[in-house]
C-alpha cells in the first residue's frame, strides 16, 4: 500500500513560539503533497497544495507567512506553524498524491495534533 | 468551485444490516469520487474510489455507485461489522491540472452489536 507518516502525531505548544510538522511518503514519490486542517467534527479544509521544488499554493484564506510550507524532495514535505496562537490549535493532516496511471489517488497521514497554550 | 453534499450526517445500523452514505456534487467536470474512512484520532483512510468511466464498483462488502447524469454517488457497505464504526468522507475531484479533493461533511456511522 502507500504509506504517508507524520511526525509528531502530537505536540503542545507555547502561544508565539513555532511548531514544524513533518509529513513523508513511505513506499512512493508524492509528486505533490497537501496539507489539510481539522476541526473537532468537521470536514478537512485544504491548507495549501504543495509540488516538490516549488512554492506552495494557498487557499484563499489561508495565511502563507504563517502557515510555511517547504516540499524539498518528492517524499517530505513540512509545514511549520510560526508565532502559534490558541486559535491554531486543531488536527493538521498531510496527503501525498502518487502517480499511478490516472486518476492520482491521495494518501493520508495519520495527523498530528496541535494544542497551543 | 465544486460543491459536495453528504448524507446523512449520522447513521447507526444493526450489525449484519447494510448502510448507505450518498453524496451529490455540483461541477461536471468531476471525474474521480474516492471515499475515506477516518476512524478517531487518526488520518483518513482510502476505502475505495470510482472514476467517471464506470457505474459501478465492488471490494468485498464495499462498493460504490455512480450516476453521472444525476450527479450523485453512493457508499454501500452490507454486512457491516463493529469495526466499520467510524466518519466517512466521499470527495470528488477533476483531473484538469487541478488535483484538489472537495470533501462532504462526512457521516458517522455506528454499527450496533
Amino acid at each position: 500500500g502507500a504509506v504517508v507518516s507524520q511526525h509528531p502525531s502530537w505536540v503542545i505548544c507555547k502561544s508565539g513560539t513555532s511548531v514544524k510538522i513533518e509529513c513523508r511518503s513511505l513506499d512512493f514519490q508524492a509528486t505533490t503533497m497537501f496539507w489539510y486542517r481539522q476541526f473537532p467534527k468537521q470536514s478537512l479544509m485544504l491548507m495549501a497544495t504543495s509540488n516538490e521544488g516549488s512554492k506552495a499554493t494557498y487557499e484563499q484564506g489561508v495565511e502563507k507567512d504563517k502557515f510555511l510550507i517547504n516540499h524539498a524532495s518528492l517524499t517530505l514535505s513540512t509545514l511549520t506553524v510560526t508565532s502559534a496562537h490558541p486559535e491554531d490549535s486543531s488536527f493538521y493532516i498531510c496527503s501525498g498524491a502518487r502517480q499511478r496511471g490516472w486518476p492520482y489517488e491521495q494518501y493520508f497521514g495519520p495527523g498530528t495534533r496541535l494544542t497551543v497554550t | 468551485g465544486e460543491n459536495v453534499e453528504q448524507h446523512p450526517s449520522t447513521l447507526s445500523v444493526q450489525e449484519g444490516d447494510s448502510a448507505v452514505i450518498k453524496c451529490t456534487y455540483s461541477d461536471s467536470a468531476s471525474n474521480y469520487f474516492p471515499w475515506y474512512k477516518q476512524e478517531l484520532g487518526k488520518g483518513p483512510q482510502l476505502i475505495i474510489d470510482i472514476r467517471s468511466n464506470v457505474g459501478e464498483k465492488k471490494d468485498q462488502r464495499i462498493a460504490v455507485t455512480l450516476n453521472k447524469t444525476a450527479k450523485h454517488f453512493s457508499l454501500h457497505i452490507t454486512e457491516t461489522q463493529p469495526e466499520d464504526s467510524a466518519v466517512y468522507f466521499c470527495a470528488a475531484r477533476t483531473n484538469f491540472g487541478n488535483e484538489k479533493l472537495t470533501f462532504g461533511t462526512g457521516t458517522r456511522l455506528t454499527i450496533i452489536p
